[in-house]
C-alpha cells in the first residue's frame, strides 16, 4: 500500500518563527510532490509543488525534497496566526495518482 | 462563476433519501475527482472521471453512483446511506490525471 506519512500535529510556534512541516512517502517511484494547506471546513488549496531535489522558495514558502531518503518539508518564513491550518503533504506516484497524507495541523501563536 | 464549485454546501439527508452532489468547474480541465474526508483520516479517493470516463472506482459501495455528462460537471448520487457516510465530500479537477488538483469547496453531509 503506497503511503505519504504525516505527524498529525497540532505543532505549535511562536508567531514570526519558522515552522517546520515534514512527510516521507514509500513509492519510491513518485516523482512529483505538492503541499496543499486546508483551513477548518474549507477545501484544501494549493501552496506549492515540487519535482526537483532541493529547494524551491515561493515568498515566505520553501519546499524541500530529498528523494533518497522519501523525504519532503515544508518551511513556512515569519509564521502568522493566519496561518494555523492543516498542511497536506501529497505524492503523486509512479502511475500517476495522487496520494494524500492525512496532514499536519499547525498552529501559530500570537 | 470562477474555479470548481459544488452545490449543495450541507445537506441533511435520512437512509432512505435519494440526494444528489453536483461539481462544475470553470477551469477547462479535463479530469474530475470526487473525494471522501471524513475526520482525522486521509482524503479517500473515490472516482475519476478523464475525459468524461471513468477511469477509477476505489471500491466504493453501489450506494454512491457517479455521472459525468460532460467535461464542466460531474455529479455524485446518493440512495439509501448510512450514517457512516457523513463526511466532506470535495470535488477536483485537473488538466490532464496525476497534475495538480483543484478543490471545490465541498459538500457536509450528514445522514441521520
Amino acid at each position: 500500500q503506497k503511503e505519504v506519512e504525516q505527524n498529525s500535529g497540532p505543532l505549535s510556534v511562536p508567531e514570526g518563527a519558522i515552522a517546520s512541516l515534514n512527510c516521507t512517502y514509500s513509492d519510491r517511484g513518485s516523482q512529483s510532490f505538492f503541499w496543499y494547506r486546508q483551513y477548518s471546513g474549507k477545501s484544501p488549496e494549493l501552496i506549492m509543488f515540487i519535482y526537483s531535489n532541493g529547494d524551491k522558495e515561493d515568498g515566505r514558502f520553501t519546499a524541500q525534497l530529498n528523494k533518497a531518503s522519501q523525504y519532503v518539508s515544508l518551511l513556512i518564513r515569519d509564521s502568522q496566526p493566519s496561518d494555523s491550518a492543516t498542511y497536506l503533504c501529497v505524492a503523486r506516484d509512479s502511475s500517476y495518482k495522487l496520494i494524500f497524507g492525512s496532514g499536519t495541523r499547525l498552529l501559530v501563536r500570537p | 462563476e470562477t474555479g470548481v464549485t459544488q452545490t449543495p454546501r450541507h445537506l441533511v439527508m435520512g437512509m432512505t433519501n435519494k440526494k444528489s452532489l453536483k461539481c462544475e468547474q470553470h477551469l477547462g480541465h479535463n479530469a474530475m475527482y470526487w473525494y471522501k474526508q471524513s475526520a482525522k483520516k486521509p482524503l479517500e479517493l473515490m472516482f475519476v472521471y478523464s475525459l468524461e470516463e471513468r477511469v477509477e472506482n476505489n471500491s466504493v459501495p453501489s450506494r454512491f453512483s457517479p455521472e459525468c455528462p460532460n467535461s464542466s460537471h460531474l455529479f455524485l448520487h446518493l440512495h439509501t446511506l448510512q450514517p457512516e457516510d457523513s463526511a466532506l465530500y470535495l470535488c477536483a479537477s485537473s488538466q490532464g490525471q496525476g497534475e495538480t488538483q483543484y478543490f471545490g469547496p465541498g459538500t457536509r453531509l450528514l445522514v441521520l
